[in-house]
């Protein structure tokens, strides 16, 4: 199973808005609202951010807004705060009881 | 608070065996499905195995199948994953972890530990 395509990098500035892309096929993305994306400060273990296309845990701010289209899903994070700096993994279930991670998006606040 | 705690990891040659373990607390282990998840250096996250609530299914990644083992011991609240004829690409951090529900989203995990197969 081919891992997701994200981009290697996004940036914006402090307050403004980014969205990260996470593009699979019909199998996967396509196939399944079992979308999920993880923030990911280094040294530091993943934290799920959203799972299910949209859907966020308690405490994650509603900055953090997911959607799909089609086989491509995306993450928007809006007014953008120092701390939003970190990587970010989407993953998708891929039926047959497997799971596939996107590479990573290294997003920088300017 | 919940817990999430591995052990295990460490420097081996290849073709050699390790035995990671994942102790949890704070939440009814016995109830939730766990998954084992894998980050090489420098690079992106790799799912490795899941296995049921009570042990009775488990599945792997085709990259680990044949050579991995993941089993449970509830009334331990314990989590293992059997590493055999392990290769150079098995370097990684390995990341116990807790499913919350369909799809597999994974709400808690542990800090890591690394697992380094070299000669």
């Amino acid at each position: 199973q081919s891992a997701l395509t994200q981009p290697p990098s996004a940036s914006g500035s402090p307050g403004q808005s980014v969205t990260i892309s996470c593009t699979g096929t019909s199998t996967d993305v396509g196939g399944y609202n079992y979308v999920s994306w993880y923030q990911q400060h280094p040294g530091k273990a993943p934290k799920l951010m959203i799972y299910e296309v949209s859907k966020r845990p308690s405490g994650v701010p509603d900055r953090f807004s997911g959607s799909k289209s089609g086989n491509t899903a995306s993450l928007t994070v809006s007014g953008l705060q120092p701390e939003d700096e970190a990587d970010y993994y989407c993953s998708s279930y891929a039926g047959s009881n497997n799971l596939v991670f996107g590479g990573g998006t290294k997003l920088t606040v300017l | 608070q919940v817990q999430v705690v591995e052990s295990g990891g460490g420097v081996v040659q290849p073709g050699g065996s390790l035995r990671l373990s994942c102790v949890v607390s704070a939440f009814t282990f016995s109830r939730f499905d766990m998954h084992w998840v894998r980050q090489a250096p420098g690079k992106g996250l790799e799912w490795v195995a899941f296995i049921r609530y009570d042990g009775s299914n488990k599945y792997y990644a085709d990259s680990v199948k044949g050579r991995f083992t993941i089993s449970r011991d509830n009334s331990e609240n314990t989590l293992y994953l059997q590493m055999n004829s392990l290769r150079a690409e098995d370097t990684a951090v390995y990341y116990c972890t807790k499913a919350v529900g369909s799809g597999w989203p994974f709400d808690y995990w542990g800090q890591g530990t690394l697992v380094t197969v070299s000669s």
